[in-house]
């Protein structure tokens, strides 16, 4: 079956710096999604990507899917202490409706 | 209202109570969702229903017993259940159940089995 993978497990940075988190499918996607949880909250929808090679920024993120649509990142400029949470990608891919959530980057911001 | 609910917020049982998670969307969505997470763990697929038939069963034990009386509303019925289903029990929502559709999740309820 489809296996989204996604690095680091944690990241701890100083108030800021620079943040990415990339995931890795094993099939080609036909899109992929990226969701916030903040600790003691809900996956929030961030985004979602479909063209290859799409870039697309909300104020300090940005998110990129690969050129052969099976992998993508997240980066985060200068973060702050509200960017605190964990990040998640989720791909599709097969015609099916229901994403493949990646395991998660937690992101600890230090103030 | 773009807004998933979920009640109750906490729930804990015993192994032998009987207990029901509500969800409800008011946004038109015709497939909503079960998910389980874990501490510092992804969402966890359990049960799909898509126009309010069950699509998708993750060989989910009987003791979690969906149920989706309308499109509006999705149950979890809990009976016997054990302490390691003791999580974050998340309702979502999606449009129709087609690609490229954002998930629309609800607060939870975090559950406690005693």
């Amino acid at each position: 079956g489809q296996q989204v993978m996604q690095i680091p497990q944690y990241q701890h940075v100083q108030e800021g710096e620079d943040f990415t988190t990339y995931c890795n499918s094993s099939t080609t996607l036909s899109n992929i999604q990226w969701y916030k949880q903040r600790p003691g909250g809900h996956p929030v929808f961030l985004i979602q990507l479909v063209k290859s090679g799409e870039v697309k920024k909300q104020k300090r993120l940005t998110f990129q899917f690969g050129e052969a649509k099976k992998n993508s990142s997240l980066h985060i400029t200068a973060t702050q202490t509200t960017d605190v949470g964990t990040y998640f990608c989720a791909g599709l891919s097969g015609g099916s409706y229901i994403p493949t959530f990646g395991r998660g980057t937690s992101l600890i911001v230090h103030p | 209202d773009t807004e998933v609910t979920q009640t109750p917020k906490h729930l804990v049982m015993g192994m032998t109570n009987k207990k029901s998670l509500k969800c409800e969307q008011h946004m038109g969505h015709r497939a909503m969702y079960w998910y389980k997470q874990k501490a510092k763990k992804p969402p966890e697929l359990m049960f799909v229903y898509s126009y309010e038939k069950l699509s998708i069963n993750e060989s989910v034990p009987s003791r979690f017993s969906p149920e989706c009386p309308n499109s509006s509303l999705l149950n979890l019925h809990l009976h016997a259940l054990q302490p390691e289903d003791s999580a974050l029990y998340l309702c979502a929502s999606s449009p129709g159940g087609q690609q490229q559709e954002t998930q629309y999740f609800g607060p939870g309820t975090r559950l406690l089995v005693l």
